[in-house]
């Protein structure tokens, strides 16, 4: 069965950390994989999208790792802010068009 | 360009009621979806469209029911809801050739008491 796992499910760290967000998948035949962040209430925003064929993708203070033969990603957050505070989801695609996603982890920077 | 957009944001009903969410995206998206989002579940694909009059099960399909008559809207409709369907609804389009390049609406917030 194809899942997904991220770890932690909630993270507190105070601001100004490095910090890194993980996530697991059992099949690893996928396509792509892809970080969204969800704020309360509100929709998802894609963050990174990282092809199979990639190792990284890096946007601002933000970096995305793939090891495809492992079925691991991690999301790397930079001198973290309060306004990083948000649930991140992950979301691995497959050639079939289907997307399974994460539970994701609640992350909340202290100020 | 208001990319994906969500009508309601909030509904409540009593079980038994019926309604239809709807989703529209100005990006000519050939694929769109449904997904609930449920607390400690993750997104569940409801049903899907790859294009203007087609339409296909996702995970979830039960209790539900889509129509994709223009390309630009997808609809979910509830015959008859039950408190089970208590969930928040997002809507998401994609073009044909970007797999898992999905852009997601705001979400529908609905209650079934």
């Amino acid at each position: 069965k194809q899942e997904v796992t991220q770890i932690p499910a909630a993270l507190s760290v105070p601001e100004g950390e490095n910090l890194v967000l993980n996530c697991s998948f059992t099949d690893s035949a996928i396509y792509n994989l892809q970080w969204f962040r969800q704020d309360p209430g509100k929709g998802l925003t894609s963050l990174l999208l990282i092809q199979s064929s990639q190792r990284e993708q890096t946007s601002g203070r933000l970096n995305a790792s793939l090891d495809k033969s492992s079925g691991r990603s991690t999301l790397y957050i930079a001198a973290s802010q309060p306004g990083d505070s948000a649930t991140y989801l992950c979301a691995v695609g497959y050639r079939d068009d289907k997307i399974i996603f994460g539970k994701g982890t609640r992350l909340h920077i202290l100020p | 360009n208001a990319g994906v957009t969500q009508t309601p944001k909030f509904r409540v009903l009593k079980t038994g009621q019926s309604m239809t969410l709807l989703c529209a995206q100005d990006m000519n998206h050939e694929y769109m979806y449904w997904y609930r989002q449920d607390p400690g579940m993750g997104l569940r694909l409801i049903h899907y469209s790859v294009g203007e009059g087609t339409t296909a099960k996702g995970e979830v399909p039960d209790g539900y029911n889509v129509s994709r008559l223009k390309k630009q809207n997808f609809l979910l409709g509830l015959e008859s809801a039950a408190p089970s369907q208590t969930s928040v609804y997002f809507c998401a389009s994609r073009k044909r050739d970007r797999y898992n390049e999905q852009f997601f609406g705001p979400g529908t917030r609905l209650t079934v008491l």
